[in-house]
């Protein structure tokens, strides 16, 4: 248990439907962020949050749209996705967003897009 | 992309030393070596992180060469549960701040 929750663990969605992945930290962190891992590749990042503003966008399409309403909540919402985006999709929290910070993942949500 | 070089996967008999190599032979000064894992199925778990001195705490040692061109993870007596993919990262500092790049990471078999 790292402190940081993923909602759903699994999801099974169609590539017209629209879903959210949520994610809530409970350690008083400052920065969040989103990572894609693909059967076989590495980590990807997504975005990263600090204080609630986006300070990266790692060139991520457009039917990924990322919300931080507050330092303990990050949320990922799809729409019409496309079956290559099925993976593994990680939460992960720091204290900030410098480069001597350590990370904490959640456990991650499994997407699969039919 | 990655800073850091692995080889991709490695076995350990169990109850034995898992001795795990990394080349970063790019790093700067003010960059830090940290160690990830992730087994699978699970979101990627923090092991360590050095600069230049060796480090040690409850889960692995840290051994960085004194170039700081490489550096080893050592899990004095691995066991099945050890099994994972490894990371070796070193930080990357661009105008974004992103904190950590992921490369291909190394494949732990803790065997019986």
């Amino acid at each position: 248990e790292t402190g940081v929750t993923q909602t759903p663990r699994h999801l099974v969605m169609g590539m017209t439907n629209k879903k959210s992945l949520k994610c809530e930290q409970h350690l008083g962190h400052n920065a969040m962020y989103w990572y894609k891992q693909s059967a076989k590749k590495p980590l990807e990042l997504m975005f990263v949050y600090n204080f609630k503003e986006q300070t990266e966008n790692n060139s991520v399409p457009s039917r990924f749209s990322p919300e931080c309403p507050n330092s303990s909540h990050l949320f990922l919402h799809l729409h019409t996705l496309q079956p290559e985006d099925s993976a593994l999709y990680l939460c992960a929290s720091s204290q900030g967003a410098g480069f001597q910070e350590t990370q904490y993942f959640g456990p991650g949500t499994r997407l699969l897009v039919l | 992309d990655a800073k850091t070089t692995q080889p991709t996967s490695m076995d350990c008999a169990e109850g034995r030393a898992a001795n795990l190599p990394c080349n970063h032979s790019t790093i700067s000064g003010n960059e830090y070596v940290y160690w990830y894992r992730q087994i699978h199925s699970q979101g990627p778990q923090y092991i360590i992180h050095g600069l230049k001195n060796n480090e040690t705490n409850e889960m692995a040692s840290l051994i960085i060469t004194e170039d700081r061109k490489s550096s080893t993870l050592i899990l004095p007596h691995a066991t099945l549960r050890d099994t994972a993919v490894y990371y070796c990262i070193v930080f990357v500092m661009n105008s974004g701040n992103t904190p950590l790049v992921f490369g291909k990471g190394t494949r732990l078999s803790v065997i019986a």
